[in-house]
């Protein structure tokens, strides 16, 4: 089945250290690849999305992605974790369903932010 | 920026009872989704339409029905609410082609069946 995995239910950092984010995907041919953010009491907002080219794609708030075709990996990452980025992130990808691309999410990576 | 709403924000209903969850975009999309999200499970597609008047099943659709009566009102319907339905519900909207790979999402309506 085509599929995103995020192996990590839950990820503590401290503020101002390093975050990945690992999302495995299982998909027959090339992906198109999505992260998304749930911020506390909101709805889930689109973050960066990849589309086959250059492996490492920008989004917002300074989190980047990479894309590993031999690793079937698209994980997230940022250089400097703030207190704001405390959230739950999803992993998607595109699914062709009959004539109708929809997108399938994993189960989210809980992530808190410590002082 | 794009809205979307949902009503109630939360709801409280005993098993056998039933609920009407609204959803409204003012984006001038064309399609429009319901999600439930649960624990361990992600967010999963009950139903989905790309019109006013059109429906589609998603993948989890078993025990709700769904109605587009306009291009900005998107309804899910529990006619026999059952405590496995207990769920924060996402709905959700988007435009076509790759502009459906953004969806706008509105806040969430958290429902408990008794």
């Amino acid at each position: 089945a085509q599929s995103v995995t995020q192996p990590d239910a839950r990820v503590t950092v401290s503020e101002g250290a390093s975050l990945q984010l690992r999302c495995k995907y299982s998909y027959f041919g090339t992906p198109y690849l999505f992260w998304y953010v749930q911020y506390p009491r909101q709805g889930l907002q689109l973050l960066l999305k990849y589309y086959p080219g250059d492996p490492v794609v920008q989004g917002v708030n300074g989190f980047e992605a990479e894309f590993s075709k031999s690793n079937s990996s698209f994980h997230l990452r940022k250089a400097s974790v703030h207190w704001s980025d405390w959230a739950v992130y999803f992993c998607a990808v595109r699914v062709l369903s009959g004539s109708f691309n929809k997108l399938t999410f994993g189960a989210g990576t809980r992530l808190a932010v410590c002082p | 920026e794009a809205a979307v709403t949902q009503s109630p924000r939360n709801k409280v209903t005993v098993t056998g009872g039933n609920v009407t969850l609204s959803c409204r975009q003012t984006n001038s999309h064309n399609y429009m989704y319901w999600y439930r999200q649960d624990t361990g499970h992600g967010l999963r597609l009950i139903h989905y339409s790309y019109g006013a008047g059109n429906l589609q099943i998603g993948d989890v659709p078993d025990g709700y029905k769904a109605t587009r009566t306009t291009q900005e009102d998107f309804f899910l319907l529990l006619e026999l609410a059952s405590p496995s339905q207990t769920s924060l519900y996402f709905c959700a909207s988007s435009g076509t082609g790759e502009g459906g790979d953004t969806q706008y999402f509105g806040p969430g309506t958290r429902l408990l069946v008794l």
